[in-house]
């Protein structure tokens, strides 16, 4: 069964303290790994897409790593407007759907 | 660039009572989705249409769901009658297209319609 699973659940930073959030996948033949962020009460905002392993992509304060397993989305000297949801998405192995995980909800306090 | 647009964006009905939701997407894009997301979980896909066929519809509980996409633009989600565990956040997304050559196109999100069945 297809599957993402995202570590941990809530993380709770002070500004400026660098962390990196995990998303591990199981589904086989790998089509894409989405990384969104989502606030309170909107819908989830388009961050990166990632397709091969060993790539990588940065915006801002946020980098994204994947590889066969798993991808990582770093976030290096975080301030409070970087509290959010994020969300970490692959197609399912049609390719027909997104199966998300739960989200690590990040808060940064000042 | 306008995004994808969705309404209403709050709901609050009576359980047993019909409900439709709105959702015009990105120009040019020929793929969207309907997604259900509940609190504390990520989306889940409901129904996926390319232009004005439903290609993907095995998530969607035909029995009081139902989805049209007439013309291949924007689209309409409807519940008759609503339950109460239809409360979530419906999301609307739309791609491109599905994707070529083993690659998935990315999809964006409309910023979803809030409901709540009492």
């Amino acid at each position: 069964e297809d599957q993402v699973t995202q570590s941990p659940e809530a993380l709770r930073l002070q500004e400026g303290e660098s962390s990196s959030l995990n998303c591990s996948y199981t589904v086989s033949g790998l089509r894409g790994l989405f990384w969104y962020r989502q606030d309170p009460g909107k819908g989830p905002e388009f961050l990166f897409t990632l397709y091969s392993a060993g790539e990588e992509k940065e915006k801002e304060r946020l980098k994204a790593t994947l590889t066969k397993k798993e991808s990582f989305l770093h976030i290096t000297a975080p301030k409070p407007e970087d509290s959010a949801t994020y969300l970490c998405a692959v197609p399912n192995q049609a390719g027909t759907a997104l199966i998300f995980g739960k989200g690590t909800t990040l808060s940064v306090s000042s | 660039e306008a995004g994808v647009v969705q309404s209403p964006r709050y709901k609050i009905i009576e359980k047993k009572q019909p409900v439709a939701f709105w959702c015009n997407p990105i120009s040019g894009h020929n793929t969207l989705y309907w997604y259900l997301q509940n609190l504390g979980q990520g989306p889940e896909l409901l129904i996926r249409y390319e232009n004005e066929e439903a290609v993907d519809d095995s998530q969607l509980p035909k029995d009081r769901f139902s989805a049209e996409r007439l013309k291949g633009v924007d689209s309409t989600l409807k519940i008759q009658p609503a339950e109460l565990g239809d409360s979530a956040v419906y999301l609307c997304a739309s791609s491109l297209g599905s994707g070529t050559s083993g690659r998935t196109d990315t999809q964006y999100f409309g910023p979803g319609t809030r409901l709540t069945v009492l």
